[in-house]
């Protein structure tokens, strides 16, 4: 199965600030088939960007994916209070779909 | 816009099987594919299984296969899983999520609250 490593682990910022989430796999992901989740406390996650670059219905254009084959990046371009949060990577080019580690926006 | 309401917390013993329920809304069951995913502090997220209505085909991760079990009603458009033979560290919130049937995409758009499911002796 493919492994995603995500980094770095937390990501401390404010708002305002850019932030750059990236995500590695294993091996290269079919057809760029590469989803990225956006998860709070308590809450399920919320399904962000899909074919690495494609934003899905109501996700702010503040919300960029970039990336091919191996290596896929999260982008952030002003951080909302609403943005502090956990993001996860997802591919879902091979089987059996697989998840990141996740990457912590937090409060600096 | 699709909604998903999963049923309530459950405490297990070990052994035991737990039923947790997706209740769809916005689109009908077999508009959908249907996936069950599982997060827990110590694996992080793991999918389960997915079906999809388009080819009435269920596949299965290779850590479940055997011990879960997908129905689904559609005259209520429900979806169950059942896990069975549950261990410690089947402790998990367990979700169910949704994606369009036919895209036979193994991603997961639209997600329900989750179902906590803690298994203690």
């Amino acid at each position: 199965e493919i492994v995603l490593t995500q980094s770095p682990g937390t990501l401390s910022l404010s708002p305002g600030e850019r932030a750059t989430l990236s995500c590695k796999a294993s091996q290269s992901v079919n057809s760029n088939y590469l989803a990225w989740y956006q998860q709070k406390p308590g809450q399920a996650p919320r399904f962000l960007i899909f074919h690495a670059s494609y934003r899905t219905t109501g996700i702010p254009d503040r919300f960029s994916g970039s990336g091919s084959g191996t290596d896929f990046t999260l982008t952030i371009s002003r951080l909302e209070p609403e943005d502090f949060a956990v993001y996860y990577c997802q591919q879902y080019g091979d089987s059996p779909p697989t998840f990141g580690g996740g990457t912590k926006v937090e409060f600096k | 816009q699709v909604q998903v309401v999963q049923s309530g917390a459950e405490v297990k013993k070990p052994g035991a099987s737990v039923k947790v329920s997706c209740k769809v809304s916005g689109y009908t069951l077999n508009e959908l594919s249907i996936h069950w995913v599982r997060q827990s502090p110590g694996k992080g997220l793991e999918w389960i299984l997915t079906f999809d209505p388009a080819d009435d085909e269920t596949i299965y991760a290779q850590n479940f296969q055997g011990r879960v079990t997908r129905t689904d009603d559609t005259s209520t458009d429900t979806a169950y899983m059942e896990l069975s033979g549950l261990r410690s560290d089947d402790s998990a919130i367990y979700y169910c999520a949704t994606g369009y049937s036919g895209d036979y995409y193994l991603r997961f758009d639209f997600w329900g609250q989750g179902t906590r499911v803690t298994v203690s002796s």
